[in-house]
């Protein structure tokens, strides 16, 4: 069975831009989970999505959004980026909500100028 | 204060030496986490623990609710060991991480 797959792997960007990265789940799990990593701050959560709504939702500014799709594929979307933003965005799949076993991605690395 | 605290931050041992890492937290939690990142990035899950202990190859994982404490051990440690060890706990719908113990394990 496939592992999480995150797209793209490493992404530029500069300051006011927006960003979207990609999340595919496990075959058959319906939760997925997005979580930003930085060498100052560890790994903090972001949100959660299942059945296409969002769940839960982390201690980040409303610059952070996502989505989900009805294939439970995820997106997440930065809006107008900042400096601090440079950080390794990995999402996480389970069966459902709530479940307490996850999956990590390989993350997504952006580094905006 | 963090919910997740870890010790220690770093680790430099010896190929075959013993190896704990400690974990406190101060949330009730449905289940605690082990993880293990390498350089690169991707992260892989290496234990889930509600109580007890659970052992993998070379890797025990312990768990002691009520102390709200859980360790994780390597036996005779190998350069391939050589990662960022990440405690995570689930509390409600969110995880809550550790800052992570990064491991050197010298040939």
């Amino acid at each position: 069975k496939a592992g999480v797959t995150q797209t793209p792997r490493y992404l530029i960007k500069t300051r006011g831009q927006q960003v979207t990265l990609s999340c595919s789940p496990i075959s058959g799990h319906r939760s997925v989970s997005w979580y930003q990593q930085t060498p100052g701050q560890g790994l903090q959560f972001l949100f959660e999505y299942f059945s296409e709504t969002q769940r839960n939702k982390g201690n980040f500014p409303g610059r952070f959004s996502g989505r989900q799709f009805s294939n439970s594929r995820s997106e997440m979307n930065v809006s107008t980026l900042e400096l601090g933003d440079s950080a390794l965005y990995l999402c996480a799949s389970a069966r459902t909500s709530g479940s307490p076993e996850q999956f990590f991605g390989p993350g997504t690395r952006l580094t905006v100028l | 204060k963090n919910e997740v605290e870890q010790s220690p931050q770093n680790l430099t041992a010896q190929e075959g030496e013993f190896i704990t890492i400690n974990c406190s937290y101060s949330v009730g939690i449905s289940a605690l986490h082990w993880l293990q990142q390498h350089p690169g990035g991707g992260i892989v899950s290496l234990f889930m623990l509600s109580s007890g202990k659970k052992k993998h190859g070379r890797l025990i994982a312990t768990i002691n609710i009520q102390e709200k404490h859980s360790s994780l051990h390597i036996t005779a440690s190998h350069p391939r060991d050589s990662a960022v060890y990440i405690c995570a706990v689930r509390w409600g719908n969110q995880f809550y991480f550790g800052t992570g113990t990064s491991l050197t394990v010298i040939p």
